[in-house]
């Protein structure tokens, strides 16, 4: 079965640091591997995307680094804020899909 | 230029009734996908729809159908309900070929 390992459960930071999510995939054929971030009451929200074939991605604050021989995956947000409080969920999507395979979500707070 | 919209927002059944959960795509968007996400979990993929048919599945037992509409709006339905349908339902609309999935802000259905 194909699975998605997402670590840690919570998170807490303070405003100025550096939050760090890891994701961990069980089968080599995905191809495509988003990260979303959900607010309360709210539906997912794709923040930054990677393909396999590229090791780390930045956009803004967020950076997104790739181990495709270790099967691992992460987020960075850096100089967190208070307004990154959410939960963030890592997915992937297996290979000749549409579908996403998402992990069970990690939920951030930002300490001003 | 409206996002996903789903309807309705909230919804109280009870056991063995059925139900039915509207979703308008993203404009421009002509593939929809519906996911089930359990208190504290991450989204599960249910199906996808494109051109009017269920395309992808997962495993979710033929309780869940759905239908999608000439417009590429959709319905998901589910019948017999079990208290263990009780979950927030997202509606994702992309555009056929490119990877971003847009969602909406789900239906919180509830099952007494």
């Amino acid at each position: 079965q194909q699975q998605v390992k997402q670590s840690p459960q919570s998170l807490i930071v303070q405003k100025g640091g550096i939050s760090i999510i890891n994701c961990a995939y069980e089968n080599t054929a995905f191809d495509y591997f988003p990260w979303y971030q959900q607010f309360p009451g709210k539906g997912p929200a794709l923040l930054i995307a990677i393909r396999p074939d590229v090791s780390e991605k930045k956009e803004g604050r967020f950076t997104i680094s790739f181990n495709k021989s270790a099967k691992q995956f992460s987020l960075h947000i850096m100089d967190s804020q208070p307004g990154d409080s959410a939960t963030y969920f890592c997915a992937a999507r297996p290979l000749n899909t549409d579908k996403l395979i998402f992990g069970t979500g990690t939920r951030l707070q930002v300490f001003p | 230029d409206a996002g996903v919209t789903q309807s309705p927002t909230h919804l109280i059944k009870t056991r063995g009734q059925q139900v039915t959960l509207r979703c308008s795509p993203k404009s421009g968007h002509d593939t929809v996908s519906w996911y089930q996400q359990a208190l504290g979990q991450g989204p599960q993929f249910i199906f996808q729809y494109y051109e009017e048919e269920e395309r992808q599945r997962g495993n979710f037992p033929d309780r869940f159908s759905g239908h999608q509409f000439p417009n590429y709006s959709s319905e998901l339905n589910v019948n017999a309900l079990l208290l263990g349908d009780s979950a927030l339902y997202l509606c994702a609309s992309s555009l056929r070929g490119e990877d971003i999935q847009y969602f909406g802000a789900g239906t919180r259905l509830s099952v007494l």
